[in-house]
Parts: C-alpha cells; sequence; structure tokens
C-alpha cells in the first residue's frame, strides 16, 4: 500500500530555506510511471501547486515560485525533497507531498506537514 | 496559467440531497479535469479524474461530467461523512492549478 510521508522543521524563521522531506513506502520513486511533486494550503485557503520532479531528474515548477524551489529526489533512500529559500510568512502553509499519474492526474497525497514562517 | 472558477464557493444541504458543484476553466482542457474532497485538517482524497472517472475505492455517489471548460461534480444522495470542502483540478497544461474550493455545510 502507497504511503507518503513528509518530514522537516515546523517553524522556520523569516528569509531563511524551508526543507521538507516526502519518504515514500509501497512504490519506487525510480519509477516511470509518475511524477513526485509538493503542493501546498495556506490555513484557511485553497490549494497552490509548487512543482514536481520525474524520474530522470526534470523538474517542473510553478512560475509564482520558480526562483525559490528546488525539487530532487534520493532514490537510495526512496525520498523526494522540496526547498523553498528566502521564505516571508506568506509561506506559512501546509506542505503535501503527491503522487501523480504521469500524463494524469494526482492520485495520491501525503497526510501534509504545517510550516510556519515566523522569527 | 489555466484559471478554474467553481461555484458555489459554499452550499447549505440536507442528508439525502443530490447536490451539484460547478468548475470552469479559462480555456479548453478536454477532459483533463480531476475532483478531491478535503475534510478538516485532513489531506485532499481523490475522487474523479478524466473528468468521469473514478478512483478506485470511491463510492459511486459520486460522478463527474463535462468536457472542454465547463465540469459539474455531483453526489447523489448525500450523507454525514460527504459535508467536506471539494475542489477541482486542471492536469491539461502546467502549471496545476485548482479550484478555490466549494464547502458543503449541514443545512
Amino acid at each position: 500500500q502507497l504511503q507518503l510521508q513528509e518530514s522537516g522543521p515546523g517553524l522556520v524563521k523569516p528569509s531563511e530555506t524551508l526543507s521538507l522531506t516526502c519518504t515514500v513506502s509501497g512504490a519506487s520513486i525510480s519509477s516511470s510511471s509518475y511524477y513526485w511533486g509538493w503542493i501546498r494550503q495556506p490555513p484557511g485557503k485553497g490549494l497552490e501547486w509548487i512543482g514536481s520532479i520525474y524520474n530522470t531528474g526534470t523538474t517542473y515548477y510553478n512560475p509564482s515560485l520558480k526562483s525559490r524551489v528546488t525539487i530532487y529526489v534520493d532514490t537510495s533512500q526512496n525520498q523526494f525533497s522540496l526547498k523553498l529559500s528566502s521564505v516571508t510568512a506568506a509561506d506559512t502553509a501546509v506542505y503535501y507531498c503527491a503522487r501523480r499519474v504521469y500524463g494524469g492526474p494526482i492520485d495520491s497525497w501525503g497526510q501534509g506537514a504545517l510550516v510556519t514562517v515566523s522569527s | 496559467d489555466i484559471q478554474m472558477t467553481q461555484s458555489p464557493s459554499s452550499l447549505s444541504a440536507s442528508v439525502g440531497d443530490r447536490v451539484t458543484i460547478t468548475c470552469r476553466a479559462s480555456q479548453g482542457i478536454s477532459n483533463y479535469l480531476a475532483w478531491f474532497q478535503q475534510k478538516p485538517g485532513k489531506a485532499p482524497k481523490s475522487l474523479i479524474y478524466s473528468a468521469s472517472s473514478l478512483q478506485s475505492g470511491v463510492p459511486s455517489k459520486f460522478s463527474g461530467s463535462g468536457s472542454g471548460t465547463d465540469f459539474t461534480l455531483t453526489i447523489s444522495s448525500l450523507q454525514p461523512e460527504d459535508f467536506a470542502t471539494y475542489y477541482c483540478q486542471q492536469y491539461y497544461s502546467l502549471p496545476l492549478t485548482f479550484g478555490g474550493g466549494t464547502k458543503v455545510e449541514i443545512k
């Protein structure tokens, strides 16, 4: 059974870098059938796609965040990670990792990790 | 970016009611549309993909329709566990974009 689990600091200071890791069990992130990505949701607000990575290492980022985002994989650990630099209070959100079918929809989500940006 | 507009933003309904939520895309997206259900404090759950196909394990009281720019999600007989927020999302082109959500509340 597929499981995705986010981990990382729940509190980040303004101007610093937010770092989260998603550990995948029940599937290989090296599979050519899926993308692996991140979506966030500010408190009380809607969903925003951050970006995705494919098994070739090709990344796709939301243009609104592209200058600050890096997504990368660690196949040895079956994990993928998110880095978001120069954070502000506007980056406070629940961050979800998710799997997307190649050429298709998102079909699985992690439980989410709340990250608060505050000094 | 493709803008996704949902209506209504919220609705009140009773157990047993038939509920319909609308999603409109700012440009044609064929049938590259998904619907998600989110309960408070929980991750979204995938309900429908390709506008009308049910994800595995999703009850048949949920149905989706539409193509091009206009889509609907219908819950045939609302049950207590269906009170939640519903989001549409297009995967026709990047960036992936979501509708603003429709909160279904108990009347």
